[in-house]
Parts: structure tokens; C-alpha cells; sequence
């Protein structure tokens, strides 16, 4: 059995400052891990993923996340936000190798103050 | 950006009525997935498929089918639709099932009254 737990439904910063998303995660098995972004009304777009390579991911626009195995965490940042990263964000786990889809945090609604 | 098609976009029918929802993909990956989101939930999946003809059900698949005749569509039927059926329904697209990130459609918007 897999679960994702994102800590927070919204989180609040001003722009230029860091964002901090936090994800834990419960898994049977070695997981695969992802951060998908939803800006309104579009689908899910892919940040990063991390499948048992360098436990602190690069992704797109600037966004990194790092897995801590010991903390079963999964927490995504960037350095300084802009307005443009205002969206839902989902925590997502796949492990047991099976086809069965992915499991989806909640979302954290991520809002930027300008 | 994956070539994942989703028809309708929009849709509003009435409790009871049939629909089918579209999904249409040009990459040719084995893998197919049909989610929903509501809000509080993230996206929970309704069905999937490995294969043409080959489908499993997902967490949520109580008043859904599906069918997937040629690799590149999969559909999704709610038989009789019923309210709690609202949502926005999206398909999936992926090469493998563990370490290659799904691709989405840009959703369908169903509501029924």
C-alpha cells in the first residue's frame, strides 16, 4: 500500500522569497516520486521525479526536491518565487511496479503575494 | 507536449443519461489512464489500460467502464449518470507503469444535473 500525505492545502509567500511545499510519503516498496503542477483550468504538467538515482532532484523552473528516505519525505523549493509559480501543486507516489497508476497527494494551492 | 486529446472539453447532460468521454493519443504508449478530481481529493483513478483490449478498474471504478479497441483511444462510459458523477475527468498517457511520469490531457469538465 502506497499513501501521500501533503502537509499543507495552501501555502502563502511573497514573491522573490522561497517557497517550501512539504510531502511525506508511505510505501510498501522503493518509490518513484513526483511533483506535478495544475494551473487553472489546464492538466498536470511534470516539475521533477525521483526513481532511486541522486536523492536531491532538479526540475523545471527552477524547482528542486530532495528525498529523504530516514524522513519519508518528499519536500519541493525553489529559491525565490515568482508569480508566475501561483498553481496547485500534487505529491505523487508510485511504487510496487504494478499498472496501476499513480497515488496523488491532495494538492497544496500555492499563492503569491506580490 | 504529449499528444494526448481529450473530447469533450465541456459537457452538461441530465441524471440517468449515457456518456462517453474520449481520450485520443499519438504517441503510441501502452499505458492509458482515466483519473477524476474533485476538490480535497487531488485525482483518483477510475480505470486503466496495459494494452488493447486489456483493462483493470482503479480506486474509484463503481459506475464506469471502459473500452480501448485501438491503441491510441480509450474510452470512458458512465452508463447512467448520476450527480455524484460531477467532476473533471482526465486521461493519462505513460511508456511504462513505474518510472516514466504520465503525461495529461487537459481535462474534460462534466457536469450533470
Amino acid at each position: 500500500a502506497q499513501s501521500v500525505t501533503q502537509l499543507d492545502s495552501h501555502v502563502s509567500v511573497s514573491e522573490g522569497t522561497p517557497v517550501l511545499l512539504r510531502c511525506n510519503y508511505s510505501s510498501s516498496y522503493s518509490p518513484s516520486l513526483f511533483w506535478y503542477v495544475q494551473h487553472p483550468n489546464k492538466g498536470l504538467q511534470l516539475l521533477l521525479k525521483y526513481t532511486s538515482a541522486a536523492t536531491l532532484v532538479k526540475g523545471i523552473n527552477g524547482f528542486e526536491a530532495e528525498f529523504k528516505k530516514s524522513e519519508t519525505s518528499f519536500h519541493l523549493t525553489k529559491p525565490s518565487a515568482h508569480m508566475s509559480d501561483a498553481a496547485e501543486y500534487f505529491c505523487v507516489v508510485h511504487s510496487g511496479g504494478g499498472a496501476d497508476g499513480l497515488t496523488f497527494g491532495k494538492g497544496t494551492h500555492l499563492i503569491i503575494q506580490p | 507536449d504529449a499528444g494526448i486529446t481529450q473530447s469533450p472539453r465541456h459537457k452538461v447532460t441530465e441524471t440517468g443519461t449515457p456518456v462517453t468521454l474520449r481520450c485520443h493519443q499519438t504517441e503510441n504508449h501502452r499505458y492509458m489512464y482515466w483519473y477524476r478530481q474533485d476538490p480535497g481529493h487531488g485525482l483518483r483513478l477510475i480505470h486503466y489500460s496495459y494494452g488493447v483490449k486489456d483493462t483493470d478498474k482503479g480506486e474509484v471504478s463503481d459506475g464506469y467502464s471502459v473500452s480501448r479497441s485501438k491503441t491510441e483511444d480509450f474510452l470512458l462510459t458512465l452508463e447512467s449518470a448520476t450527480s455524484s458523477q460531477t467532476s473533471v475527468y482526465f486521461c493519462a498517457i505513460s511508456e511504462t507503469p513505474r518510472d516514466q511520469p504520465q503525461h495529461f490531457g487537459d481535462g474534460t469538465r462534466l457536469s450533470i444535473l
